[in-house]
């Protein structure tokens, strides 16, 4: 299986402040047909995740542009630029280039 | 509108089987773009992925529980049931059904929690 390994795992934060969580994959995530197959999801307090980055850097619909992805084969960021109170919770990434899809720990971030 | 739900037992007593029903709207599950998963979350913990099919009938699970995975699907009632033997207190989880197209799970269910105790 692919690990998945993000840090940190808890990340306090000051609102209006960056910040940054890393995702590293066991195995190169990117396809043959030129994208990485590393999505971010947010599980906020008592809901089910959301997804906030496709393909490594692509927002999906509805997601604010303060949120964004990079990095390519087995090193990922997601950042935040400036942190509000709605963005509580717990971040996933997940690898899907190879069966079984797997899962980041989470990175818990919370509000100074 | 897209929207994904979850049902089935809450609690399920230990080597019992576990039926799951992912019930859908808004889209159909009839070609080999779209999908829908299964994922499930221990309390506390993180999301473990577990089997997914395909519109066009394609399958695939996790190696390390296919032995006790069945997933099937219903087009004419957008259902999809995920069956899962004999069960144990570790498979005590959040249980969630997500559709996957485009490569990515861009809907989630609501989830569904199953106790397995005696």
């Amino acid at each position: 299986d692919i690990v998945m390994t993000q840090s940190p795992l808890s990340l306090p934060v000051t609102p209006g402040e960056p910040a940054s969580i890393s995702c590293r994959s066991s195995q190169s995530l990117l396809h043959n047909k030129g994208y990485d197959f590393l999505d971010w999801y947010l599980q906020k307090p008592g809901q089910s995740p959301q997804l906030l980055i496709s393909l490594g850097s692509n927002r999906a619909s509805g997601v604010p542009d303060r949120f964004s992805g990079s990095g390519s084969g087995t090193d990922f960021t997601l950042k935040i630029s400036r942190v509000e109170a709605e963005d509580v919770g717990v971040y996933f990434c997940m690898q899907s280039i190879q069966i079984p899809h797997t899962f980041g720990q989470g990175t818990k971030l919370e509000i100074k | 509108q897209i929207t994904l739900k979850e049902s089935g037992p809450t609690l399920v007593i230990p080597t019992q089987t576990l039926t799951l029903t992912c019930t859908f709207s808004g889209f159909s599950l009839i070609t080999g773009e779209v999908a829908v998963g299964w994922i499930r979350q221990p309390p506390g913990q993180g999301l473990e992925w577990l089997a997914l099919i395909y519109g066009n009938g394609d399958k695939v699970y996790r190696p390390s529980l296919k032995s006790r995975l069945t997933i099937t699907k219903d087009t004419s009632k957008n259902q999809v049931v995920l069956i899962m033997t004999n069960m144990d207190p570790v498979d005590t989880a959040t249980y969630y059904c997500a559709r996957r197209q485009s490569v990515t799970y861009g809907f989630w269910g609501q989830g569904t929690l199953v106790t397995v105790s005696s």
